[in-house]
């Protein structure tokens, strides 16, 4: 079962406007950590927010800010005031532990394809 | 923060040949190092993950193999590349010290672009 799920395979926003990214995940633990990263087409992944499950606060960083929604199991991304620079592949991905110990698996999900018009 | 280093950036390998993709790190020490690779299109799959020298874990069987022979550096590898093998291949760094690492993110490097012809 994916764990990990983003419906929008391809979103359009115009400059200056907000934008929200759905994801939704499937996980039985209590202690989980939910991120958000940015892939240009230069394929580096960046790191831009993250969430942990224990958080009662949303989480932002500047114009990215995570609605989290515990009861839901969604972590959407909202981009406020979308600039052109902000075209890319976003994913979803959530972290898990992979055995006993410091390990960890970060499980992403198939992305959303943002792009930004003038 | 972490800076993480990739050689080659691309790489064009006929079937059959072997494989060598390096990554280091710089800016903390003993942290968790993992190998994804990123089919067209797709999310990440985890492939290996290492919590210290000598010490690799695969997540997925393969022709592919892992090694650890120093703290910050991790090597992918292959004897017999397969076309299945072509993709992106990013290297991660989880800096584990402290008390509350479940916060750190993973760092990645600028990923390697293999194609098998």
């Amino acid at each position: 079962a994916q764990k990990i799920t983003q419906t929008q395979p391809g979103m359009f926003v115009q400059e200056k406007e907000a934008v929200t990214l759905d994801c939704t995940y499937d996980t039985s633990d209590q202690s989980y950590g939910l991120f958000w990263y940015k892939q240009p087409s230069s394929g580096e992944m960046i790191f831009l927010i993250y969430q942990g499950s224990y958080d009662e606060q949303n989480a932002t960083e500047g114009r990215y800010s995570l609605n989290f929604q515990k009861a839901r199991k969604s972590a959407n991304l909202v981009i406020s005031a979308s600039q052109l620079g902000d075209s890319a592949m976003y994913f979803c991905a959530m972290r898990e532990v992979i055995s006993s110990g410091s390990a960890r698996q970060l499980t992403f999900g198939s992305g959303t394809q943002l792009t930004v018009l003038p | 923060s972490q800076t993480i280093h990739q050689w080659p950036a691309t790489l064009v390998q006929p079937v059959g040949s072997p494989l060598s993709l390096e990554c280091t790190v710089e800016g903390t020490s003993n942290p968790n190092l993992y190998w994804y690779r990123q089919a067209a299109g797709r999310g990440l799959q985890l492939l290996f993950y290492s919590v210290g020298i000598g010490q690799i874990s695969s997540e997925v069987p393969q022709n592919l193999s892992a090694s650890r022979p120093q703290d910050r550096q991790f090597i992918l590898s292959s004897k017999k590349l397969l076309l299945s093998d072509s993709g992106f291949y990013l290297c991660a760094c989880h800096r584990v010290e402290g008390l509350a690492f479940e916060s750190y993110e993973q760092y990645f490097g600028p990923g390697t672009r293999l194609t098998v012809t």
